[in-house]
């Protein structure tokens, strides 16, 4: 089936260090999701994309919507020990049918932050 | 407070016992999904439901059963539970109808003998 590929898998960061991440697809996507998942919790929406090219900033963090509808990034600036938890990238995969509704994750990035 | 509800949080069974998973929300979202998650592989999903009535299969509907016989529910049923189905799940819900679970429950670990 289609995957997103994400990377890194994991990152062990220094507190104040900027962070970047990515996800890819072989399939084009017309909306990016990035999720973050704190631990024993569901996962939580930080930014939806829905235009290629869109950059969209949520405080500290940033994603962009890549011009080929192939990928996705999102950045974390100066970060800090609440941002340790997993980020997940996730797109809406269009069946033939039309319909939007199934949605497929990424693997996850695993995001540790050194106080 | 806007909510997606999951019971039980926690459950340990054994092989072959039916169980069912229940999930409500009451945000009045049309939209409503299941998922599992498990090392390694992220969260997949299961079954989604564009409205009531209306159900389809996601990534990985083998061993489930799914019914939104009314808007705020949806329960997730395994028949005949088998180990490999031991995981983490969650319900989602969101108002768009494009697919973008916007409240995610806070989980149901599940456990099969």
């Amino acid at each position: 089936g289609q995957q997103l590929n994400q990377s890194p898998q994991s990152m062990f960061i220094q507190e104040g260090e900027d962070v970047s991440m990515n996800c890819t697809s072989s399939s084009i996507f017309n909306t990016w999701l990035w999720y973050k998942q704190d631990p024993g919790e569901g996962p939580v929406l930080l930014i939806a994309l829905y235009k290629a090219g869109e950059l969209t900033s949520n405080g500290r963090l940033t994603a962009q919507f890549g011009i080929t509808r192939k990928d996705s990034f999102l950045n974390i600036s100066a970060s800090i020990p609440s941002d340790v938890g997993i980020y997940f990238c996730a797109g809406p995969l269009k069946s033939w049918l039309g319909s939007q509704g199934n949605l497929i994750f990424g693997k996850g990035t695993k995001l540790s932050v050194k106080p | 407070e806007a909510q997606v509800t999951q019971n039980p949080r926690y459950l340990i069974t054994v092989t072959g016992k039916k169980l069912t998973v229940t999930c409500s929300q009451n945000m009045n979202h049309e939209y409503m999904s299941w998922y599992r998650q498990d090392p390694g592989l992220g969260l997949r999903q299961i079954y989604y439901s564009m409205n009531v009535e209306v159900t389809d299969k996601g990534d990985v509907p083998e061993g489930y059963k799914v019914s939104r016989k009314e808007k705020r529910n949806f329960p997730l049923i395994l028949e005949s539970p088998s180990p490999n189905q031991t995981s983490l799940y969650f319900c989602a819900s969101s108002t768009d109808r494009g697919g973008q679970p916007q409240h995610f429950g806070d989980g149901t670990r599940l456990s099969i003998l």
